[in-house]
Protein backbone atom coordinates (compact mmCIF):
# COMPACT_ATOMS: atom_id res chain seq x y z
CA UNK A 1 0.00 0.00 0.00
CA UNK A 2 0.75 3.73 0.33
CA UNK A 3 1.72 5.48 3.44
CA UNK A 4 1.69 9.61 3.70
CA UNK A 5 3.43 11.19 6.68
CA UNK A 6 3.08 15.02 7.63
CA UNK A 7 3.24 16.53 10.90
CA UNK A 8 0.38 16.66 12.76
CA UNK A 9 0.38 20.71 13.88
CA UNK A 10 2.62 23.61 13.08
CA UNK A 11 2.06 26.85 14.31
CA UNK A 12 3.47 30.48 13.21
CA UNK A 13 2.88 34.11 13.32
CA UNK A 14 1.21 36.28 10.49
CA UNK A 15 3.74 37.60 8.00
CA UNK A 16 6.41 34.14 8.61
CA UNK A 17 7.08 31.70 6.31
CA UNK A 18 5.99 27.90 6.64
CA UNK A 19 6.85 24.96 5.28
CA UNK A 20 4.66 21.63 5.96
CA UNK A 21 6.41 18.14 5.07
CA UNK A 22 4.92 15.54 3.08
CA UNK A 23 7.13 12.03 3.16
CA UNK A 24 5.72 8.78 1.47
CA UNK A 25 5.77 5.34 0.72
CA UNK A 26 4.30 4.42 -2.18
CA UNK A 27 5.78 2.47 -5.60
CA UNK A 28 5.02 5.29 -8.25
CA UNK A 29 2.54 7.85 -8.83
CA UNK A 30 2.11 10.35 -11.02
CA UNK A 31 2.43 13.39 -8.51
CA UNK A 32 1.71 14.96 -5.56
CA UNK A 33 -0.75 17.20 -4.38
CA UNK A 34 -1.76 19.21 -1.53
CA UNK A 35 -5.74 20.38 0.07
CA UNK A 36 -6.60 22.43 2.01
CA UNK A 37 -9.26 22.60 4.69
CA UNK A 38 -10.95 25.20 7.38
CA UNK A 39 -12.83 23.63 10.05
CA UNK A 40 -16.04 22.89 9.19
CA UNK A 41 -15.35 23.00 5.27
CA UNK A 42 -14.26 20.60 2.45
CA UNK A 43 -10.94 20.02 1.48
CA UNK A 44 -10.23 22.16 -1.83
CA UNK A 45 -7.08 21.36 -4.33
CA UNK A 46 -4.16 24.15 -3.56
CA UNK A 47 -1.07 22.57 -6.03
CA UNK A 48 0.10 19.71 -8.13
CA UNK A 49 3.89 18.42 -8.35
CA UNK A 50 4.27 15.98 -11.30
CA UNK A 51 7.47 16.62 -11.62
CA UNK A 52 10.57 16.71 -9.34
CA UNK A 53 11.02 20.74 -8.46
CA UNK A 54 9.35 24.12 -6.91
CA UNK A 55 5.64 25.04 -8.40
CA UNK A 56 4.15 28.09 -7.38
CA UNK A 57 1.48 29.67 -7.19
CA UNK A 58 1.03 33.42 -5.65
CA UNK A 59 1.73 32.62 -1.79
CA UNK A 60 1.95 29.19 -1.87
CA UNK A 61 4.79 26.75 -3.35
CA UNK A 62 4.84 23.07 -3.39
CA UNK A 63 8.51 20.90 -4.18
CA UNK A 64 8.55 16.98 -5.50
CA UNK A 65 11.13 15.23 -4.82
CA UNK A 66 10.95 11.46 -5.72
CA UNK A 67 14.84 10.02 -5.18
CA UNK A 68 14.07 11.26 -1.45
CA UNK A 69 10.39 10.50 -1.37
CA UNK A 70 9.87 13.49 0.10
CA UNK A 71 7.77 16.77 -0.29
CA UNK A 72 6.11 19.61 0.90
CA UNK A 73 4.40 22.74 0.86
CA UNK A 74 5.60 25.99 1.81
CA UNK A 75 3.51 28.85 3.02
CA UNK A 76 4.69 32.74 2.71
CA UNK A 77 3.65 35.90 3.93
CA UNK A 78 1.54 34.04 6.22
CA UNK A 79 -2.22 35.59 6.65
CA UNK A 80 -4.72 34.64 9.88
CA UNK A 81 -6.90 33.31 7.00
CA UNK A 82 -4.41 30.77 6.72
CA UNK A 83 -4.86 28.64 9.46
CA UNK A 84 -6.08 25.21 8.64
CA UNK A 85 -5.42 22.50 8.04
CA UNK A 86 -3.55 21.38 4.93
CA UNK A 87 -2.64 17.54 3.43
CA UNK A 88 -0.84 15.73 0.98
CA UNK A 89 -2.32 13.30 -1.65
CA UNK A 90 -1.09 10.48 -4.04
CA UNK A 91 -2.64 8.70 -6.78
CA UNK A 92 -0.87 5.57 -7.45
CA UNK A 93 -1.91 4.14 -11.10
CA UNK A 94 -0.67 0.35 -9.03
CA UNK A 95 -3.79 0.69 -6.85
CA UNK A 96 -5.93 1.71 -8.92
CA UNK A 97 -5.46 5.26 -8.85
CA UNK A 98 -6.97 4.98 -4.97
CA UNK A 99 -6.86 8.75 -4.40
CA UNK A 100 -4.44 9.00 -0.42
CA UNK A 101 -4.12 11.39 1.79
CA UNK A 102 -1.94 11.86 4.32
CA UNK A 103 -3.16 12.36 8.11
CA UNK A 104 -3.39 16.56 7.36
CA UNK A 105 -0.91 19.13 9.03
CA UNK A 106 -3.36 21.55 11.46
CA UNK A 107 -1.94 25.39 10.76
CA UNK A 108 -2.28 27.74 13.58
CA UNK A 109 -1.32 31.34 12.53
CA UNK A 110 -0.79 33.55 15.41
CA UNK A 111 -0.99 37.52 15.58
CA UNK B 1 -22.11 25.36 -11.20
CA UNK B 2 -23.03 22.98 -8.93
CA UNK B 3 -19.64 20.56 -9.00
CA UNK B 4 -20.00 17.74 -6.23
CA UNK B 5 -23.27 17.65 -4.20
CA UNK B 6 -24.26 15.81 -1.38
CA UNK B 7 -27.44 14.95 0.81
CA UNK B 8 -28.19 15.01 3.28
CA UNK B 9 -25.95 17.61 4.82
CA UNK B 10 -26.90 16.06 8.43
CA UNK B 11 -28.43 13.26 10.07
CA UNK B 12 -29.07 11.18 13.45
CA UNK B 13 -29.12 7.88 13.07
CA UNK B 14 -30.43 5.11 15.83
CA UNK B 15 -28.04 1.80 15.62
CA UNK B 16 -29.33 -0.63 13.58
CA UNK B 17 -31.14 1.81 10.98
CA UNK B 18 -30.40 2.31 7.57
CA UNK B 19 -29.58 5.06 5.32
CA UNK B 20 -28.23 6.10 2.07
CA UNK B 21 -25.82 9.33 0.84
CA UNK B 22 -26.28 10.79 -2.86
CA UNK B 23 -23.23 12.22 -4.63
CA UNK B 24 -23.75 13.74 -7.37
CA UNK B 25 -21.46 15.69 -10.20
CA UNK B 26 -22.18 17.84 -12.81
CA UNK B 27 -18.55 17.86 -14.22
CA UNK B 28 -18.69 14.31 -16.19
CA UNK B 29 -15.47 12.96 -13.88
CA UNK B 30 -15.51 9.31 -14.46
CA UNK B 31 -13.67 9.23 -11.10
CA UNK B 32 -15.74 9.23 -7.71
CA UNK B 33 -14.70 8.27 -4.27
CA UNK B 34 -16.68 8.58 -0.70
CA UNK B 35 -14.68 9.25 2.14
CA UNK B 36 -14.97 9.34 6.25
CA UNK B 37 -13.33 12.22 8.40
CA UNK B 38 -13.64 11.85 12.13
CA UNK B 39 -12.13 14.65 14.43
CA UNK B 40 -9.16 15.90 13.89
CA UNK B 41 -8.11 13.10 11.77
CA UNK B 42 -7.30 12.74 8.07
CA UNK B 43 -9.41 11.38 5.06
CA UNK B 44 -10.29 8.24 5.15
CA UNK B 45 -11.44 5.92 1.70
CA UNK B 46 -14.16 3.73 1.64
CA UNK B 47 -15.36 3.15 -1.71
CA UNK B 48 -14.59 5.02 -4.91
CA UNK B 49 -15.34 4.13 -8.72
CA UNK B 50 -13.64 4.40 -11.58
CA UNK B 51 -16.09 4.44 -14.08
CA UNK B 52 -20.31 4.05 -14.60
CA UNK B 53 -21.10 0.22 -13.50
CA UNK B 54 -17.48 -0.49 -11.49
CA UNK B 55 -17.00 0.18 -7.65
CA UNK B 56 -13.60 -0.52 -5.48
CA UNK B 57 -13.05 -0.95 -1.63
CA UNK B 58 -11.04 1.77 -0.23
CA UNK B 59 -9.14 1.47 3.05
CA UNK B 60 -12.21 1.17 5.33
CA UNK B 61 -15.28 -0.52 3.42
CA UNK B 62 -16.69 -2.49 6.13
CA UNK B 63 -20.03 -1.99 6.99
CA UNK B 64 -20.80 0.25 3.77
CA UNK B 65 -21.62 -0.40 0.35
CA UNK B 66 -21.83 1.36 -2.56
CA UNK B 67 -23.48 1.92 -6.08
CA UNK B 68 -22.19 3.53 -9.04
CA UNK B 69 -25.69 3.36 -11.83
CA UNK B 70 -25.07 6.64 -13.33
CA UNK B 71 -21.79 8.11 -14.26
CA UNK B 72 -22.98 11.36 -12.71
CA UNK B 73 -23.72 9.81 -9.21
CA UNK B 74 -22.29 7.65 -6.36
CA UNK B 75 -24.33 6.38 -3.98
CA UNK B 76 -23.25 5.14 -0.34
CA UNK B 77 -25.30 2.81 2.11
CA UNK B 78 -24.88 1.68 5.08
CA UNK B 79 -27.45 -1.15 6.21
CA UNK B 80 -26.96 -1.36 10.04
CA UNK B 81 -25.37 1.99 11.32
CA UNK B 82 -23.39 1.65 14.85
CA UNK B 83 -21.87 4.19 16.51
CA UNK B 84 -18.65 3.74 15.35
CA UNK B 85 -19.89 5.36 11.87
CA UNK B 86 -20.58 8.65 13.61
CA UNK B 87 -18.30 10.78 10.81
CA UNK B 88 -18.39 13.57 8.49
CA UNK B 89 -18.50 11.63 4.85
CA UNK B 90 -17.14 13.36 1.92
CA UNK B 91 -17.74 12.77 -1.93
CA UNK B 92 -15.26 13.58 -4.40
CA UNK B 93 -14.85 13.07 -8.04
CA UNK B 94 -11.63 13.75 -10.21
CA UNK B 95 -10.19 13.82 -13.80
CA UNK B 96 -7.64 12.15 -15.46
CA UNK B 97 -5.42 15.58 -15.79
CA UNK B 98 -2.78 15.75 -12.46
CA UNK B 99 -2.63 12.05 -12.08
CA UNK B 100 -6.39 11.59 -10.66
CA UNK B 101 -4.81 13.98 -7.15
CA UNK B 102 -7.36 16.77 -8.65
CA UNK B 103 -10.15 15.98 -6.73
CA UNK B 104 -13.41 18.08 -6.32
CA UNK B 105 -15.11 17.57 -2.91
CA UNK B 106 -18.79 18.04 -1.95
CA UNK B 107 -19.66 19.68 1.51
CA UNK B 108 -20.12 17.28 3.58
CA UNK B 109 -22.59 14.90 5.54
CA UNK B 110 -22.13 14.91 8.94
CA UNK B 111 -23.55 12.17 10.65
CA UNK B 112 -24.26 10.72 14.28
CA UNK B 113 -25.23 7.11 14.86
CA UNK B 114 -26.53 7.57 18.77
Amino acid sequence: GQSLEQPSEVTAVEGAIVQINCTYQTSGFYGLSWYQQHDGGAPTFLSYNGLDGLEETGRFSSFLSRSDSYGYLLLQELQMKDSASYFCAVSPPGAGNMLTFGGGTRLMVKP
Amino acid sequence: NAGVTQTPKFRVLKTGQSMTLLCAQDMNHEYMYWYRQDPGMGLRLIHYSVGEGTTAKGEVPDGYNVSRLKKQNFLLGLESAAPSQTSVYFCASSYPGRGHTEAFFGQGTRLTVV
